[in-house]
């Protein structure tokens, strides 16, 4: 059972468009983190977020954390050739393991 | 500068063959994981450790085990390799916070033919 759902599983689009990619759950997590992978790597924390309703920017990229901490959403503005690759949210509850989505695997097209 | 290094980073094996790869950190992390990654199923948790000598099952143990002799160095045995575990295995290690996020390795891309 995957409680982590993640949509679209695929997303290819423009060079200057924007994107918003979602990650979610049935469950609550205490904190809910995000990871970009590029291939033959590892994936790569980009952010945490603990609180419900919080936001955090990192650029152009915006994290928010639901209200009710059980979804989160990755939005990008202008994408470039350079966000390609699999974005991955994790949540943890308490300081348990952490449980990994199945990732959205976005193509920006220059 | 990698604080976590993997090894060996390909490995093409035969069925029913033990294999072993490491992990090994130099940022003296309490936890150490053992993920593999394959097409549909995301990331999935093999062996994790709390501390040396101390390691427990995740969710697809079966046909795995593991050691920790050593703080920086986490073994993942496979005890005789099938078809099934061709896949990427990445390790990650975690200060103990899991708010801080796991730092990965690279990866080691395992074959079993």
């Amino acid at each position: 059972t995957q409680l982590l759902e993640q949509s679209p599983q695929f997303l290819s689009i423009q060079e200057g468009e924007n994107l918003t990619v979602y990650c979610n759950s049935s469950s609550v997590f205490s904190s809910l983190q995000w990871y970009r992978q590029e291939p033959g790597e590892g994936p790569v924390l980009l952010v945490t977020v603990v609180t419900g309703g919080e936001v955090k920017k990192l650029k152009r990229l915006t994290f928010q954390f639901g209200d009710a901490r059980k979804d989160s959403s990755l939005h990008i503005t202008a994408a470039q050739p350079g966000d390609t690759g699999l974005y991955l949210c994790a949540g943890a509850r308490g300081n348990e393991k952490l449980t990994f989505g199945t990732g959205t695997r976005l193509t920006i097209i220059p | 500068d990698a604080g976590i290094t993997q090894s060996p980073r390909h490995k093409v094996t035969e069925t029913g063959t033990p294999v072993t790869l490491r992990c090994h950190q130099t940022e003296n992390h309490r936890y150490m994981y053992w993920y593999r990654q394959d097409p549909g199923h995301g990331l999935r948790l093999i062996h994790y450790s709390y501390g040396v000598k101390d390691t427990d099952k995740g969710e697809v143990s079966d046909g795995y085990s593991v050691s920790r002799s050593k703080t920086e160095d986490f073994l993942l045995t496979l005890e005789s390799a099938t078809s099934s575990q061709t896949s990427v295995y990445f390790c990650a290690i975690n200060p103990g916070t899991t708010n801080y996020g796991y730092t990965f390795g690279s990866g080691t891309r395992l074959t079993v033919v």
